[in-house]
């Protein structure tokens, strides 16, 4: 059950896209979509942002978006704003009914 | 309103045990799947344990298997996560979260355990 990869940070400007990936293998999530993301502010719970890879839970803002392309799952945020400034986390089931995380996302609004 | 709330958590020495309970509150708990996670002190998540709607199916990480039980009490809006030999590396914020079978959608604020070795 060896977490998801994720890059440990990354950074934008306010105005900018920036991309999330998350890669796992095809034991992982590479026969399913069921890929959700969570983003989570310092000392606070997560909360979802996609699920089923590209789905966005009412509430959520359009500027958040989700893909998945073989075993590589992508969480893009457009037009940053400074209040997405979390760390990301990507979520799977996986074969043998067990789920895992990615090790997270540092996200950095410059 | 919280819709969930967790509770139980403390402080306890290794090899002790703890039973965490989660609350839920404005919502029709015996339709959803009910989650636990935790996240060590400046960790990332960790997937704990997965309970379906009826308490038939319950999953487990490799590494509290047999260590810890998930339940989950309909009449009473309750889930719980009974932890026993517990280890240092334990030591987390211990979430439960509502939503489907592969996603949890909706998250408690945490309860945290810290074990002393």
């Amino acid at each position: 059950q060896s977490a998801l990869t994720q890059p440990a940070s990354v950074s934008g400007s306010p105005g900018q896209s920036i991309t999330i990936s998350c890669t796992g293998s095809s034991s992982d999530f590479g026969g399913y979509n069921y890929v959700s993301w969570h983003q989570q502010h310092p000392g606070k719970a997560p909360q979802l942002v996609i699920y089923d890879v590209s789905n966005r839970p009412s509430g959520v803002s359009n500027r958040f978006s989700g893909s998945k392309s073989g075993n590589t799952a992508s969480l893009t945020i457009s037009g940053l704003q400074a209040e997405d400034e979390a760390d990301y986390y990507c979520f799977s089931y996986t074969s043998s009914d067990t789920w895992v995380f990615g090790g997270g996302t540092k996200l950095t609004v410059l | 309103d919280v819709p969930l709330v967790e509770s139980g958590g403390g402080l306890v020495q290794s090899g002790g045990s703890l039973r965490l309970s989660c609350a839920a509150s404005g919502f029709t708990f015996s339709t959803y799947w009910m989650t636990w996670v935790r996240q060590a002190p400046g960790k990332g998540l960790e997937w704990v344990a997965n309970i379906k709607q009826d308490g038939s199916e319950t999953y487990y990480v490799d590494s509290v298997k047999g260590r810890f039980t998930i339940s989950r009490d309909n009449s009473a809006n309750s889930l719980y996560l009974q932890m026993n030999s517990l280890r240092a590396e334990d030591t987390a914020v211990y979430y439960c979260a509502r939503g489907s079978k592969y996603c949890p959608f909706g998250w408690g604020q945490g309860t945290l355990v810290t074990v002393s070795s």
